[in-house]
């Protein structure tokens, strides 16, 4: 089947401790995409990629890395660096504007808790 | 002023009525809209996209505003299924991607 596949689901982490969440995806998008969602808040952009090996911060990419080595693969890892890092990570992709069908999608996210 | 506003809700509806809600969003050079649709502790997944001319999915009409930059959402005959958050989305095309979320509405269809 075509999508993103995030892992893992769920995820602890004790503090002081980096830990990287996976996306992959098989849409052939260009463009690929973190978010972080806290409870009752909409979703934050932390970093995106449109191209292979360029990456830019989002809004609050703090404490967070990425890299793009691949097109179809767009890392996510947390670092000790990021103070509240308890949240639902999402991971997302979509073409590129002008292109058709630039909508996007989503994959099933990770929950991340420290403990 | 936010980017991107939405109502929160919840707004508790009894089931087969009709329903609607407003988004404003205050870049007036916005390029594209949508609305997704958010399950409890699920990811966010595209109910439809709005169109200059406004468009309709079934029980679903999306409509844009552009003189007083607000996209709409109406749902017709309202199912239980249709309880989720309904997330507005609001997309700046200036060569690199700025897409823009709003907190989202509550929706919760009562039998």
């Amino acid at each position: 089947d075509g999508g993103i596949t995030q892992s893992p689901k769920y995820l602890f982490r004790k503090e002081g401790q980096n830990v990287t969440l996976s996306c992959e995806q098989n849409l052939n998008h260009d463009a690929m995409y973190w978010y972080r969602q806290d409870p009752g808040q909409g979703l934050r952009l932390i970093y995106y990629s449109q191209i292979v090996n360029d990456f830019q911060k989002g809004d609050i990419a703090e404490g967070y890395s990425v890299s793009r080595e691949k097109k179809e693969s767009f890392p996510l890892t947390v670092t000790s660096a990021q103070k509240n890092p308890t949240a639902f990570y999402l991971c997302a992709s979509s073409s590129l504007p002008g292109q058709e069908e630039n909508t996007i999608y989503f994959g099933e996210g990770s929950w991340l808790t420290v403990v | 002023r936010k980017e991107v506003e939405q109502d929160p809700g919840p707004f508790n509806v009894p089931e087969g009525a009709t329903v609607a809600f407003n988004c404003t969003y205050s870049n007036s050079a916005s390029q594209s809209f949508f609305w997704y649709r958010q399950d409890c502790r699920k990811e966010p997944k595209l109910l439809m996209s709005v169109y200059s001319s406004g468009n309709e999915d079934g029980r679903f009409t999306a409509q844009l505003n552009r003189a007083s930059q607000y996209i709409s959402l109406l749902i017709r005959d309202s199912k239980l299924s249709d309880s989720a958050t309904y997330l507005c989305v609001v997309r700046v095309n200036f060569g690199n991607e700025k897409l823009t979320f709003g907190t989202g509405t509550r929706l919760t269809i009562i039998p």
